[in-house]
């Protein structure tokens, strides 16, 4: 069964300082997609990046950088010199072809970043 | 462009009365999903369409609830005979073509509150 599964519940910072949200998965297909997803206090949810499953290249854009392994079937999002805009729940999602077009969310991590 | 719009952004409701929440996805959109996000969880997937018909329902709960997306474009959600346990915020969400590789992008939601 597919599962996604962020421990961090909550996660308080100062500004500036570095924090990596976790995200550990689960699926039995080796063909599958990856997602990180912001929800500010707006509530809106926002698409941050996918990762399939056959790259493995950790991806930097600006200040966000993600590192997938899946030798430890995870998917982490780090966040360099944090701001209080940053502030915010965070979501990883799987979705894979066996689920049709499900994507399955993680609980969430919420970033509270302190000026 | 516009991006998903959600309306009602809020509603109460008395227990056992009947509800309608409406999406009108990005332009576009072929794929139109109906999520639902309890507080401190993450979206639960209810129900998927591919153009006019729902590809997927096997995430509503139970026959209470209906969807149509009668032209392929605006999509209704239909609940009745509301409980109080189907309070929860109600997020749509379109993707150009579908598929688990696309990635889903939400309306800000339609919090269902049943008194």
């Amino acid at each position: 069964a597919q599962k996604v599964t962020q421990a961090q519940t909550e996660i308080s910072v100062v500004e500036k300082e570095d924090v990596t949200l976790d995200c550990v998965y689960e699926t039995r297909d080796t063909t599958y997609y990856l997602f990180w997803y912001k929800q500010p206090p707006s509530g809106e949810l926002v698409f941050l990046i996918r990762r399939n499953s056959f790259d493995e290249q950790n991806e930097i854009s600006g200040r966000y950088s993600w590192n997938f392994q899946k030798s430890t079937s995870s998917f982490n999002f780090t966040i360099t010199a944090s701001q209080v805009v940053d502030s915010a729940v965070y979501f990883c999602a799987l979705s894979d072809p066996n689920t049709g077009n499900q994507f399955y969310f993680g609980t969430g991590t919420s970033l509270t970043v302190i000026p | 462009g516009a991006g998903v719009s959600q309306t009602p952004s809020n509603k109460v409701t008395e227990k056992g009365k009947y509800v309608e929440l409406r999406c009108d996805p990005i332009s576009g959109h072929t794929a139109l999903y109906w999520y639902r996000q309890s507080l401190g969880q993450g979206p639960e997937f209810l129900i998927y369409f591919q153009g006019t018909g729902a590809a997927d329902d096997s995430g509503l709960p139970n026959d209470r609830f209906f969807a149509v997306r009668p032209e392929g474009s605006v999509s209704t959600l239909k609940i009745q005979r509301t409980e109080r346990g189907d309070s929860a915020v109600y997020l749509c969400a379109s993707s150009y073509g579908g598929g688990y590789n696309s990635p889903l992008h939400f309306g800000n939601g339609t919090r269902l509150t049943v008194t």
